[in-house]
C-alpha cells in the first residue's frame, strides 16, 4: 500500500521561515513531489526530488531522505500569497504504470 | 498550450442523473490521472490512462463511476447514476515526464 503523512495545519506570520514535513510508505519510489494549492484553485506544481538533498528554487526549497523515507518543504521569506495548501506527492511506479499519489495537505496559514 | 482543460467548472444535477466530466490534457502527454477532492478524503486518485489505455481503475469507487479515453485528446468520467455523495471537485491532470502532473481547474460537482 501507499501512505503519506503531513501534518494538517501550520501557522506563522510574514517574513518568516516554515517547514512542512511529509513522511511515506509505498511499494515503490521514484521521487517527492510538492504542489500548492490556493483555495478554489488546482494544485500546482513546486519542486520535485528524486535524489536524496536538497533543492532550491527561489524562496522555496524541498529536502528528500530516502533511507528515513522523508522530505520537507522549506519557505523562507513568508508571504500573505502563500496561505494555501501544501501537498507532498510521491511518483509510485507500480506493475501497471507510475501515478502520483498525494499526501492529505497541509494548510498554511501566514499572519501579518 | 492552454494547459489541461476541464468542462463543465460547475455542475449541479439531481441524485439519479446522469453527469459526464470532460477532459483534454496538454498535447503531447501520454499520463492522463483523474482524481477526486473532498475535505474528508483529500486528493483521491481514481484511474489513470497510458497512452489512452486505463493502467489502473482501482480507486474507482463504484460500478456507477466509468471512465474513458477515445484518443489522446479527450477523456470522460461518467457517474450514472449520480449520489449525493458523489459531491467533491473533480481534476483531470496530465504528464509527460512522471514528474510533474499539471492538473485542470477542476469541476466541482454538486448532487442534490
Amino acid at each position: 500500500g501507499q501512505s503519506l503523512e503531513q501534518p494538517s495545519e501550520v501557522t506563522a506570520v510574514e517574513g518568516a521561515i516554515v517547514q512542512i514535513n511529509c513522511t511515506y510508505q509505498t511499494s515503490g519510489f521514484y521521487g517527492l513531489s510538492w504542489y500548492q494549492q490556493h483555495d478554489g484553485g488546482a494544485p500546482t506544481f513546486l519542486s520535485y526530488n528524486g535524489l536524496d538533498g536538497l533543492e532550491e528554487t527561489g524562496r522555496f526549497s524541498s529536502f528528500l531522505s530516502r533511507s528515513d523515507s522523508y522530505g520537507y518543504l522549506l519557505l523562507q521569506e513568508l508571504q500573505m500569497k502563500d496561505s494555501a495548501s501544501y501537498f507532498c506527492a510521491v511518483r509510485d511506479e507500480d506493475n501497471y504504470g507510475q501515478n502520483f499519489v498525494f499526501g492529505p495537505g497541509t494548510r498554511l496559514s501566514v499572519l501579518p | 498550450d492552454a494547459g489541461v482543460i476541464q468542462s463543465p467548472r460547475h455542475e449541479v444535477t439531481e441524485m439519479g442523473q446522469e453527469v459526464t466530466l470532460r477532459c483534454k490534457p496538454i498535447s503531447g502527454h501520454d499520463y492522463l490521472f483523474w482524481y477526486r477532492q473532498t475535505m474528508m478524503r483529500g486528493l483521491e486518485l481514481l484511474i489513470y490512462f497510458n497512452n489512452n489505455v486505463p493502467i489502473d481503475d482501482s480507486g474507482m469507487p463504484e460500478d456507477r463511476f466509468s471512465a474513458k479515453m477515445p484518443n489522446a485528446s479527450f477523456s470522460t468520467l461518467k457517474i450514472q447514476p449520480s449520489e449525493p455523495r458523489d459531491s467533491a471537485v473533480y481534476f483531470c491532470a496530465s504528464t509527460i515526464d512522471g514528474l510533474v502532473a499539471f492538473f485542470g481547474q477542476g469541476t466541482r460537482l454538486t448532487v442534490v
